[in-house]
């Protein structure tokens, strides 16, 4: 079963407005990522936040964890057209040994102009 | 922006052919990836290796096969593809010494058997 389900699985806002995705995992982690991925491509590392932080931030992304309801969230601010992607949640397991990432399905942001 | 680089890009093969997607990295690291991923959905972990001489299976079944004679290289082999083996392939790194086990992503390869 996945360790990562994010929700909604799919967003559309407009441009300038805020963006929040969520992310909820099943077993201990000793860290949390968010990575992003347009269409057709690569994924991309966004930012990463260990279980005993609480909160993060990087530029326009705030991304809080919570260990005791095993979820995350992910806020974008202000965003932009080109936020345009999909979002993906990812955890290295205890049960993995810490040694490989888990990815959720994702959710797919649409920001329109 | 990491160095890690797939090819090809994109591939339409006929059922029964043999295929071999390439990924390099010239980041040095050590750990190396390959995931599947269905348009839309999540990825799943299909083979990951530790360093030279080292290949594992991930979480989900795959018929392919990996090498990994040298540090920068890990080619993926399909002996004989199938229609249900298209599907995006992507290869990524990651360093012991990147926080977290931080995974750097190459561009993907599309593949379609008809």
């Amino acid at each position: 079963s996945q360790q990562g389900e994010e929700d909604p699985q799919a967003l559309s806002i407009q441009e300038g407005e805020n963006a929040t995705m969520n992310c909820s995992y099943k077993t201990s982690i000793n860290n949390l990522q968010w990575y992003r991925q347009n269409s057709g491509r690569g994924l991309v590392h966004l930012i990463l936040i260990r279980s005993n932080e609480r909160e993060k931030h990087s530029g326009r992304l705030r991304v809080t964890l919570d260990t005791s309801k095993k979820s995350s969230s992910l806020l974008i601010t202000a965003s932009r057209a080109a936020d345009t992607a999909s979002y993906f949640c990812a955890t290295a397991s205890m049960n993995s040994g810490y040694s490989t990432l888990t990815f959720g399905k994702g959710t797919m942001l649409l920001v329109s102009p | 922006e990491a160095d890690i680089y797939q090819t090809p890009r994109y591939l339409v093969i006929g059922t029964g052919k043999k295929i071999t997607l390439e990924c390099s990295q010239t980041m040095g690291h050590d750990k190396m990836y390959w995931y599947q991923q269905d348009p839309g959905m999540e990825l799943h972990l299909i083979h990951y290796s530790y360093g030279v001489n080292s290949t594992e299976k991930g979480d989900l079944s795959s018929e392919s096969t990996v090498s990994r004679i040298r540090t920068e290289h890990f080619p993926l082999t399909l002996e004989s593809a199938r229609p249900s083996h298209t599907s995006q392939y992507l290869c990524a790194s990651s360093d012991p010494g990147l926080p977290g086990n931080t995974i750097y992503f190459g561009e993907g390869s599309w593949l379609t058997v008809v």
